[in-house]
């Protein structure tokens, strides 16, 4: 079966660090993506690793390693606006091309 | 601007009713998706479809249904056989056979009357 795994909660102060982290299970991986989510709205498209490694975009960072079947979201200099859920998401080839969603970890950024 | 446009943003549905939620990509994808959320659930998907005239059930394809009669639309219809069918609908559209991200339309919450 599939099954991604990621925390409910998480709360950090601003200008911190945070990591967010996701370990999944899948067969015929294609690759993991991270979105985030403003409460009522759609997800928007945060990254996107296939390869083992750290891709780095702006204040946004995320890892995987495919053989341990594990991912994180790295979030520098966080500002309140970050405040949102961050849904960890893997694309897999098992059934066709479908991509199955953790349900998310709601991240609170306080002063 | 390019874009998916759902409609409507909220939709409210009486007992034994059917109703239809919208989507319209004028992306040009190949690919669509309709997804439920539920709180504190993660994206759940409905049905999605690679090409036109061609759509295959998700993992909770029970009490809708949906066609793709052109590439841009994707409308699903919640029957009267979903009998919990009060959540938040995202419908998703991405460039097929390949390893694109989805982008994602703005909602509908349907609730039940």
């Amino acid at each position: 079966g599939q099954n991604i795994d990621q925390p409910t909660e998480m709360t950090a102060t601003e200008g911190a660090i945070v990591q967010i982290n996701c370990t999944y299970q899948t067969s015929g991986f294609n690759g993991l993506f991270w979105y985030q989510q403003h409460a009522g709205e759609a997800p928007t498209f945060l990254s996107y690793n296939v390869l083992d490694g750290l891709e780095e975009k702006g204040r946004f960072s995320s890892f995987l390693s495919r053989s341990k079947g594990y991912s994180y979201l790295l979030l520098k200099e966080l500002q309140m606006k970050d405040s949102a859920s961050y849904l960890c998401a893997v694309r897999s080839l098992a059934g066709g091309f479908k991509t199955i969603f953790g349900a998310g970890t709601r991240l609170f950024v306080k002063a | 601007d390019g874009g998916i446009t759902q409609s409507p943003k909220y939709l409210f549905r009486k007992e034994g009713q059917n109703v239809t939620l919208s989507c319209e990509q004028n992306l040009n994808h190949d690919a669509m998706y309709w997804y439920r959320q539920d709180p504190g659930q993660g994206l759940r998907l409905i049905y999605y479809s690679q090409i036109v005239n061609d759509f295959q059930k998700g993992d909770i394809a029970e009490g809708y249904s949906v066609s793709r009669e052109k590439k841009e639309s994707f409308p699903l219809t919640v029957t009267s056989a979903q009998k919990n069918p009060t959540a938040f609908y995202l419908c998703a559209s991405s460039i097929e056979g390949s390893r694109e991200k989805l982008f994602f339309g703005s909602g509908t919450q349907l609730s039940v009357l």
